[in-house]
Order: C-alpha cells, then structure tokens, then sequence
C-alpha cells in the first residue's frame, strides 16, 4: 500500500529564516506526482508547488523548492525569508490515480 | 471564476438520516474526488471518478456512496450517518496530463456533524 509520512508534526521559524519541511512516501509505481499543500487557518487547500516523478529538476515557485530524490522516496519542501502568512497545515501528497496525503505539519512563523 | 462549490457548507444532522453534500466543478476537469479531514490523520480520500459513470474507492469508502452522471457533478451521500463521519469534507476536481491525474482544485469544504 502506498504511505505518505511526515514525521514533525509541529515546526516553528523565525520571521525571515529558512525551514525545511520533510515527507517520504512508499509506493512500487514509477510515474506519480508530488505536491505539497497549504492549509491556513480558513481551511481553504492552496497547492504550493507541484513535482512530476519524471523531472529530474527540482520544482521551485518563488520562495518555495523541493529537494526530491526519487530513490530515497522523500520529497521536502524548503521556504525561504519566511513570512507570517506562511502560518498554516502543510501536506505533502503522492497522486496516480488514487491520491494519498501525509498527517501533515502546522508550520508557526514567528515575528 | 474557475471554482469548485460544495453545498451545504455546514450541516448538524442526527444519527440515520440520509443527507446527501452536492459538489459542482466548472473546469471540464475529468477527474473528480472525495475526501474527509480529521485531526493528526490528514485528508483520507473516500470515493474517486476518473470520468462520467466511472468510480472508484478511495482507503475509506465504508458508509458512502457517489455518484457520476455527469462531468461537472459528484454528489457524497450518506444513506445513513453515524457520529463517526462527524468530519471535514473536501471536494476537489483535477485535469489530467500525461496520463497521470494532475494539480487538484478544492472546494471550500462542508463542515458535518452527525448527533
């Protein structure tokens, strides 16, 4: 069965720095996607950056990157200059067909 | 406005009545999905179409029912809620691009409390 992990459920990060959130999965196919969304106190699901298995290059959308090795099944997502509406849930999910979300982490940006 | 609608937004309802959470998309997206939120656990996919008159179970189907009958509608219903499917539910709708499903749109989500 495929498995989506986040292993801190709670980060905290000073206005401005850098914080590394982590996800590692567990499936057999070879062709999927990756995302991580955001989830603000609204409860509104904001995709933050999307990673296609195939793609070798590591997705980047403005202050938001991803560090995804393929081999070691694990897909982290990096803010940099952090901001205070970057306070949310963020969850990692591995798509086919059937999608699979992580736990998720409650990310705090402290002023 | 490209968007996914879900309607009711909140519900209190009571053990056995059968209650149905409508879902509409705009986007002529073939794929089309179900999910429940819980605390510490994520969003757990319920039901899931790949098109029209397709459906598939998603890891926690138990106590649901869907439906397809056309593109742009996937109603949820509960024939008979029980207090544990007090939940968050989400819609979401996506294309799809190299044969794999692609970036999900949400909707805003149905708040649901079964007595």
């Amino acid at each position: 069965a495929q498995t989506v992990t986040q292993s801190q459920p709670e980060m905290s990060v000073q206005e401005a720095e850098t914080v590394t959130l982590s996800c590692t999965y567990d499936t057999s196919e070879s062709n999927y996607y990756l995302f991580w969304y955001k989830q603000p106190p609204s409860r509104q699901m904001i995709l933050v950056i999307r990673q296609e298995a195939y793609k070798q290059q590591n997705a980047t959308e403005n202050r938001f990157s991803v560090n995804f090795q393929k081999a070691a099944k694990s897909f982290s997502l990096k803010i940099s200059d952090s901001q205070l509406g970057d306070t949310a849930m963020y969850f990692c999910a591995f798509m086919t067909d059937k999608v699979i979300f992580g736990p998720g982490t409650s990310l705090s940006v402290i002023p | 406005e490209a968007q996914v609608t879900q309607n009711p937004r909140y519900l209190i309802t009571v053990t056995g009545k059968k209650l149905t959470v409508t879902c509409s998309q705009n986007m002529n997206h073939e794929y089309m999905s179900w999910y429940r939120q819980d605390p510490g656990l994520g969003l757990r996919q319920i039901y899931y179409s790949m098109n029209v008159e397709v459906t598939d179970k998603g890891d926690v189907p138990e106590g649901y029912k869907v439906s397809r009958k056309e593109k742009r509608n996937f109603p949820l219903i509960l024939e008979s809620p029980s207090p544990n499917q007090t939940s968050l539910y989400f819609c979401a709708s996506s294309p799809r691009s190299s044969g794999r499903v692609d970036e999900q749109f949400f909707g805003p989500g149905t708040r649901l409390t079964v007595l």
